[in-house]
């Protein structure tokens, strides 16, 4: 089973910071890899999809790269609404059984 | 607009049944392949289940497998998990889901808002 490992589990950062989150795959899953945004008591959000592709009405300050086993989900000056939990999930498996990373809180610093 | 409407969540004891369902609209239902997924209190997010537009091909994560039986009504626009001999560690809220396929890649695009099944003595 592909395993996926987010850094870091939390995060605190200022409005107007940079962050960057990382996640990593146990096997290569070449660019099968989405992200989402989820924030207490609503459903995720779908922010990224194949590792780079931003989803229509997605902010631009928004933006995902990698391949293979590595990848980024960077957030270029942070808003008060982007604080919130973040999942990478891997589409690469078949049959479709897809796995998420544990997650990562972004908090107001 | 495209929507999805889970319900039939509540509180069952360990051992007991309990079906949720999840209703679409404003997209062709019959088209898409639908998900299950759930996250318990506090925690990450994990799939559940798969099933196929025709129901041909459906797929189970090993923690439901035997246990758990997705199913869908197309006349309906109507997805379904019935859960069967629940167990404590299945508390959580279950979303339905959309994928799309794009040129190989595919993607939840649209989530319900979730219902909360709590299992509990």
């Amino acid at each position: 089973d592909i395993q996926m490992t987010q850094s870091p589990s939390s995060l605190s950062a200022s409005v107007g910071d940079r962050v960057t989150i990382t996640c990593r795959a146990t096997q290569n899953i070449d660019t099968f890899l989405n992200w989402y945004q989820q924030k207490p008591g609503k459903a995720p959000k779908l922010l990224i999809y194949a590792a780079s592709t931003l989803q229509s009405g997605v902010p631009s300050r928004f933006s995902g790269s990698g391949s293979g086993t590595y990848f980024t989900l960077t957030i270029n000056s942070l808003q008060p609404d982007d604080f919130a939990t973040y999942y990478c999930q891997q589409s690469y498996t078949t049959p479709r059984m897809y796995t998420f990373g544990q997650g990562t809180k972004l908090e107001i610093k | 607009q495209v929507h999805l409407v889970e319900s039939g969540g509540g509180v069952v004891q360990p051992g007991r049944s309990l079906r949720l369902s999840c209703e679409a609209s404003g997209f062709i239902f019959s088209y898409y392949p639908m998900h299950w997924l759930r996250q318990a209190p506090g925690k990450g997010l994990e799939w559940v289940a798969v099933i196929s537009s025709e129901e041909s091909n459906i797929h189970y994560a090993d923690s439901v497998k035997g246990r758990f039986t997705i199913s869908r009504d197309n006349s309906r626009n109507t997805l379904y998990l019935q859960m069967d001999s629940l167990r404590v560690d299945d508390t959580a809220i279950y979303y339905c889901a959309r994928v799309v396929y794009s040129s190989g890649w595919d993607w939840f695009d649209t989530w319900g808002q979730g219902t909360l099944v709590t299992v509990s003595s």
